[in-house]
């Protein structure tokens, strides 16, 4: 089946810039989508489409696309980002799957 | 503002099956897909399926043979159905809304209920 892969954990001092990676091989031919999960709360889209911003969404949050990898970037991080990030992408078949989530600490 | 509200059994026990409700307000389920996810407790989030209003379901492979999911727009309401349930089947269970706008993306979420599956 197919697989989106994330580092397990980045850390980051308020103020720096957070980059989350996320690697599937179909991620050349198919959007990917961003969420925070905050501890205890329901999952936030804060990218779809590789790099639009919902809404709402801080400007600091930005996605892009290289090959077979997406990146989640997070400028001047604050404390209220510290939270699960997951991609989501969809395969041929119109199932979806979720990255396998990584976790942002701010220092 | 359309909201979800998840509802159905805290605790089920093992072999037996779940139903799970999703009341959609703020707005129609017409005209969109709905989606069930979970998330079992530490780990990572797990798509279910969707449905589209007068569509067909589709379903996670991996779950296919166990789950359902149907939509009552006169209630503005969807709802999952999974069987026989082992303690793996533990974990939030999120209702979400699916959009497509050139890319496949869950826009809105409930708060989740979590399932336990125990005897």
């Amino acid at each position: 089946s197919y697989e989106l892969t994330q580092p397990p954990s980045v850390s980051v001092s308020p103020g720096q810039t957070a980059k989350i990676t996320c690697s599937g091989d179909a991620l050349p031919k198919r959007y990917a989508n961003w969420y925070q999960q905050r501890p205890g709360q329901a999952p936030v889209l804060v990218i779809f489409k590789d790099s639009e911003r919902p809404s709402g969404i801080p400007e600091r949050f930005s996605g892009s696309s290289s090959g077979t990898t997406v990146t989640l970037t997070i400028s001047g991080v604050q404390a209220e980002d510290e939270a699960d990030y997951y991609c989501q992408s969809a395969d041929s078949s119109d199932t979806f799957v979720f990255g396998t989530g990584t976790k942002v600490t701010v220092l | 503002q359309v909201q979800l509200q998840e509802s159905g059994p805290g605790l089920v026990k093992p072999s037996e099956p779940l139903s799970l409700r999703c009341t959609v307000s703020g707005g129609s389920t017409r005209s969109f897909s709905w989606s069930w996810i979970r998330q079992p407790p530490g780990k990572g989030l797990e798509w279910i399926g969707y449905i589209y209003d007068s569509g067909s379901p589709n379903y996670n492979p991996s779950l296919k043979s166990r789950v359902s999911i149907s939509l009552d727009t006169s209630k503005n309401q969807f709802s999952l159905n999974l069987s026989s349930l082992t303690t793996a089947d533990t974990a939030v269970y999120y209702c979400a809304r699916l959009r497509s706008a050139g890319a496949y993306f869950f826009d809105c979420w409930g708060q989740g209920t979590l399932v336990t599956v125990s005897s």
